[in-house]
């Protein structure tokens, strides 16, 4: 069974803070995504890594994949109140000719001014 | 905006009920999935639609089921409703079943089971 284990579960922060979200797995995958969700609306993707030790930065955000693709870690820097959101990962790998893809339980980031 | 849309918004209904979820891709997209996701928690993979066929299903009961229509919108149906049930049900939509394609997601529509 593929698990993805995210960490932490629930993070409250003031304004100017830098933080780190992990995404752990025993499995490997083939590419990872992070998404961002508010509440009322689906997420929204944010980033797809697919190569081991790739870095992708996206302003204010840094995502990296482990080198053995079975991890991934977003860093913020300066968080903003508008970053405040439920950040999930999700990895994908293939059970034969099919593409599957598994969910992390998510972040729920909360960026107090 | 992603271009998916779901219907309805909201929906309450009560044990032992169906529903119907729908869902319009986004145009160009031939491969919609489905998700369950409960309050406070990530998605789950409920099946996936690609032209027409469910080619991958996640550990949910045979009374979750689905179709694909030509134009590839789609449908998640639900039988014998059970309060665990309650959740938002969120559609993806996206160009093919590369691991690499971008899905995008529609707003969910959020299923109340009383």
């Amino acid at each position: 069974t593929q698990l993805l284990e995210q960490s932490p579960q629930f993070l409250s922060i003031q304004e100017g803070e830098n933080l780190t979200v992990y995404c752990n797995s025993s499995s490997v995958f083939s590419s990872l995504q992070w998404y961002r969700q508010e509440p009322g609306e689906g997420p929204v993707l944010l980033v797809t890594v697919v190569t081991g030790g790739e870095v992708k930065k996206l302003k204010r955000l840094t995502f990296q994949f482990g080198d053995a693709r079975k991890d991934s870690s977003l860093h913020i820097t300066a968080a903003q109140p508008g970053d405040t959101g439920l950040y999930l990962c999700a990895g994908a790998f293939y059970a034969g000719n099919n593409r599957k893809l598994i969910w992390g339980l998510g972040t729920s980031l909360a960026v107090n001014p | 905006e992603t271009g998916v849309t779901q219907s309805p918004t909201h929906l309450i209904k009560t044990r032992g009920q169906q529903v119907t979820l729908r869902c319009s891709s986004q145009s160009g997209h031939n491969t919609v999935s489905w998700y369950q996701q409960a309050l406070g928690q990530g998605p789950q993979f409920i099946f996936q639609y690609y032209r027409e066929e469910e080619n991958g299903r996640g550990n949910f009961p045979p009374r979750f089921s689905g179709l694909q229509f030509p134009n590839y919108s789609s449908e998640l149906n639900v039988n014998a409703l059970e309060l665990d049930d309650s959740a938002l049900y969120l559609c993806a939509s996206r160009a093919g079943t590369s691991g690499t394609d971008t899905q995008y997601f529609g707003p969910g529509t959020r299923l109340t089971v009383l």
